[in-house]
């Protein structure tokens, strides 16, 4: 059963601290998306790339955030430094141009 | 520019009653359209899409949603609900250049009570 694969599920971090996010999508997708989910926001796309190349990552804060994927089985967003407000709940989603997104169980994020 | 709109961001409803959650979208060019389900501590999960053909579409759990041009709906339907239905349901459009870019609606909460 194939399936998009997020570590850690659960982070807590002091704010200041670096974090990395990971994600293993599924074989053959060559789409991987990176989304954030809060009460206030709902779901927003960070960024995503195709064939490994970044796209579009107008979502993210150009001054903390970073994405990469360094080969087609590793996707990861990194935050340096963290605040508080980075608090979420961080997707990750592979699919096609004619594939729909499968999503993984996602990072949830706590900045103290 | 795409949007969704869901416009009831909770329903309560029975079990064993009908539901039907609404969601209009906005394009300019040709979408597909899809729905999520996420329960609790959960990621999104696929309930059933859009791609073409047949605009009565059939998902898993037994819901169903019709897709209606005219009115830019693509309303969610379930004859009969079940406590295990209680989640958080997202209506997506995507453009028909690349399927799992996806714009989503805000969500509706499902509520059902014995």
């Amino acid at each position: 059963d194939a399936r998009v694969t997020q570590t850690p599920r659960h982070k807590v971090t002091e704010m200041g601290q670096e974090v990395t996010m990971r994600c293993q999508p599924i074989l053959g997708h060559n789409t991987v998306f990176w989304y954030r989910q809060t009460m206030m926001q709902g779901l927003e796309l960070l960024a995503y790339f195709r064939n490994r190349a970044p796209l579009d990552d107008s979502g993210m804060p150009k001054d903390r955030f970073s994405a990469e994927m360094p080969d087609a089985t590793l996707a990861t967003l990194k935050i340096q430094p963290s605040e508080p407000r980075d608090s979420a709940v961080y997707f990750c989603a592979s699919g096609g141009q004619y594939t729909e997104a499968f999503f993984g169980q996602g990072t949830r994020l706590t900045v103290v | 520019a795409q949007s969704v709109t869901q416009l009831d961001s909770q329903v309560p409803v029975f079990e064993e009653a009908p539901v039907e959650l609404r969601c209009n979208y906005s394009s300019s060019v040709s979408v597909y359209l899809f729905w999520y389900v996420q329960y609790p501590n959960q990621g999104l999960q696929l309930l059933l899409k859009y791609l073409s053909g047949s605009t009565l579409v059939k998902g898993i759990n037994g819901f169903e949603a019709e897709f209606n041009k005219s009115q830019t709906s693509f309303h969610l339907r379930k004859p009969s609900v079940h406590i295990s239905d209680t989640a958080e349901y997202f209506c997506a459009v995507s453009n028909t250049g690349t399927a799992s870019k996806l714009t989503f609606g805000t969500g509706t909460r499902l509520q059902v009570t014995l």
